[in-house]
């Protein structure tokens, strides 16, 4: 069964900072990963989708990297900023058949202080 | 364009009572989810459509029902509400199940059973 967890739970960092968001997954045999970004009462946005024969993305400060043998995913986030602060989630899809196949992690708290 | 709407925002049920959460979308998006996020912890898939008439169950579809009469209505019924159903639900929606496509998320339903 596929498990994604997400380390820390929360994270507090100045604002200029350059951070890195952890996310690990059980089985490798994955499809695709997403990060998400989710504020508060809000839903998710999407920020970075990276397939399982990528290694990479990159979107503006954002990077995303995808080792599937070791079952990890990091997010690094550079020259943070407080309009950064939220929580960061990461999806994991394992195949094709849209059902029952994506597991979220329970995501990172994240505040950037000014 | 107003993406992925959901209403209400907010509701406090009593145990036994039942209630229809609403969700539309305005892209022509064939797919749509219904999730759950309870505090903590990742987002968990109720239940999905392919498109009108077609829907089948996520991970944790027992105590909901849905319907796709349509292409842009995707309601998510709680007929007896329990106190385990407490929690924030979220409706998204993409265009097809193709990798490289993302969901897109309404601002998510708290709902809670007293």
């Amino acid at each position: 069964k596929q498990e994604v967890t997400q380390i820390p739970a929360a994270l507090s960092v100045p604002e200029g900072e350059n951070l890195v968001l952890n996310c690990s997954f059980t089985d490798s045999a994955i499809y695709n990963l997403q990060w998400f970004r989710q504020d508060p009462g809000k839903g998710l946005t999407s920020l970075l989708l990276i397939q399982s024969s990528q290694r990479e993305q990159t979107s503006g400060r954002l990077n995303a990297s995808l080792d599937k043998s070791s079952g990890r995913s990091t997010l690094y986030i550079a020259a943070s900023q407080p309009g950064d602060s939220a929580t960061y989630l990461c999806a994991v899809r394992r195949g094709k058949n849209y059902g029952q196949n994506f597991v979220f992690g329970p995501g990172t708290r994240l505040s950037v202080l000014p | 364009n107003a993406g992925v709407t959901q209403t209400p925002k907010f509701r406090i049920l009593k145990i036994g009572q039942s209630m229809t959460l609403q969700c539309t979308q305005d892209m022509n998006h064939n797919y749509m989810y219904w999730y759950r996020q309870d505090p903590g912890m990742g987002l968990k898939l109720i239940y999905y459509s392919v498109g009108a008439g077609i829907t089948d169950k996520g991970e944790v579809p027992n105590g909901y029902n849905v319907s796709r009469s349509t292409t842009e209505d995707f309601p998510l019924r709680l007929e007896l509400a329990a106190p385990s159903q407490t929690s924030v639900y979220f409706c998204a929606s993409s265009y097809s199940s193709s990798s490289n496509q993302p969901q897109h998320f309404g601002d998510g339903t708290r709902l809670s059973i007293l």
